[in-house]
């Protein structure tokens, strides 16, 4: 099977701008997690989609938000950019689908969007 | 809430010899753990993960894990260092309570180790 894909695997933005990065899951599975990874922060949890909803969410401000297509493909978007979103943007597949959510499933992960803001 | 640390910033180790990366976290209830390695550049790389049974986990490249629960500790650990194995490891915990937790994973810090040959 093919890992889970990101596009694009970098990005340059100014401040203010927006962006949508993509993530494509491994087949077959319908749980997507995004997560931003930054030197000082670490890997943070931003959001989850399954089945198109968001099930959870990080504490993030509302200029972070998601989405989740009928192909489990995911996107999410920044609006508003700020140079502290500079970071590693990783996205993470699993099955997730049990009634429970199939918590103890491992999560794959994709190679990252890393974005830069100036 | 819960909480994953990783004491280390950096474990140094020469080759062949065994080494440690140690995790303790905080969760209430039964937690589910993982260890995932991250090499430059690259996306993390699930290692092995504590769900329920024995409390020695064994996972991919020969590593292993121990759960203890009296310590909270989840160490991740192998028998004979590679250079290759040189490389940022993440420990994750998971509230396994509530549909809300499923695809939250709370990370340590990381912590780099370094195989010298």
């Amino acid at each position: 099977k093919a890992g889970v894909t990101q596009t694009p695997r970098y990005l340059i933005k100014t401040r203010g701008q927006q962006v949508t990065l993509s993530c494509s899951p491994i087949s077959g599975h319908r749980s997507v997690s995004w997560y931003q990874q930054t030197p000082g922060q670490g890997l943070q949890f931003l959001f989850e989609y399954f089945s198109e909803t968001q099930r959870n969410k990080g504490n993030f401000p509302g200029r972070f938000s998601g989405r989740q297509f009928s192909n489990s493909r995911s996107e999410m978007n920044v609006s508003t950019l700020e140079l502290g979103d500079s970071a590693l943007y990783l996205c993470a597949s699993s099955p997730g689908n049990s009634a429970s959510g199939g918590s103890y499933n491992e999560q794959f992960f994709g190679p990252g969007t890393r974005l830069t803001v100036l | 809430a819960q909480s994953v640390a990783q004491p280390e910033d950096q474990v140094n180790v020469a080759e062949g010899n065994p080494l440690t990366v140690k995790c303790t976290y905080s969760v209430s209830g039964n937690p589910y753990l993982f260890w995932y390695v991250q090499y430059p550049n690259r996306g993390l790389q699930f290692l092995l993960k504590y769900i329920t049974g024995d409390n020695l986990v064994k996972g991919s490249y020969g590593f292993e894990a121990e759960f203890n629960k009296s310590q909270t500790s989840f160490h991740l650990k192998k028998p004979s260092a590679l250079v290759s194995d040189s490389a940022l490891y993440f420990c994750a915990v998971r509230d396994p309570r509530g549909s809300s937790n499923t695809g939250k994973l709370i990370f340590g810090q990381g912590t780099t180790l370094q195989v010298k040959p």
